[in-house]
């Protein structure tokens, strides 16, 4: 059974309009969320992260939003731009590292 | 710059074949994973290592094995490659463990099994 879902394989937006990604958790352990960026043929590459004692931390158009009753997090990007366009992870662990997982991704297509 | 390396890009084996996948990292990273990706699966962890002679087994670690004889190398192993192993495999390596150790990935090995 998958700890982290991301239950929308893609997403198509708007260039100039906001996006929104989607990842639920499970596992009531985890303390630590993070998103991955990844574009075809290359590694992910780490984009921001949230500790559970934080709901909100935001980097220039990125800003992840964490709800942990819900045990619920999402990535904001405003505005989108083409560049955006990529497949973002979320992934999860404990304070220290343990039991890390990674989502099954979304697939993110910013339209001009 | 320091970085983390994989080789080869891409390879093809046959089935019952032994391959090995080299990583190379010049951080100085204690740590290091490797992951496959498949689609509807996303990334999952194979075997991972906290430093020199330490390796552990992760979600996906049967048929596989890893070594580490010094903190730049974690090569990959496939015993006996399965058609079920065609993957694209990321090694990655982080400083630490937790909060505010982000892991760095390798560009990617591209494996198929015929």
């Amino acid at each position: 059974d998958q700890q982290v879902k991301q239950n929308s394989p893609s997403l198509s937006v708007q260039e100039g309009r906001i996006s929104i990604l989607n990842c639920d958790y499970t596992n009531s352990m985890f303390d630590y969320f993070l998103w991955y960026k990844k574009y075809p043929a290359e590694g992910p590459t780490f984009l921001i992260s949230i500790s559970s004692i934080k709901d909100k931390n935001e980097d220039g158009r990125f800003t992840v939003f964490l709800n942990k009753s819900a045990k619920h997090l999402s990535l904001h990007i405003v505005p989108s731009q083409p560049g955006d366009s990529a497949v973002y992870f979320c992934a999860a662990s404990g304070t220290y590292g343990q039991n890390f997982v990674f989502g099954p991704g979304t697939r993110l297509s910013v339209l001009p | 710059d320091a970085e983390i390396t994989q080789s080869p890009r891409h390879k093809i084996t046959e089935t019952g074949r032994q391959v090995t996948l080299a990583c190379h990292q010049t951080w100085n990273h204690n740590n290091m994973f490797w992951y496959r990706q498949d689609l509807g699966h996303g990334l999952r962890l194979i075997h991972y290592s906290y430093g020199v002679q330490d390796t552990n087994k992760g979600e996906v670690s049967d048929g596989y094995s890893v070594s580490r004889s010094n903190t730049e190398d974690l090569p990959l192993t496939l015993e006996s490659a399965a058609s079920s192993q065609t993957s694209v495999y990321f090694c990655a390596s982080s400083l630490g463990r937790g909060m505010g150790y982000e892991q760095y990935f390798g560009p990617g090995t591209r494996l198929t099994v015929t």
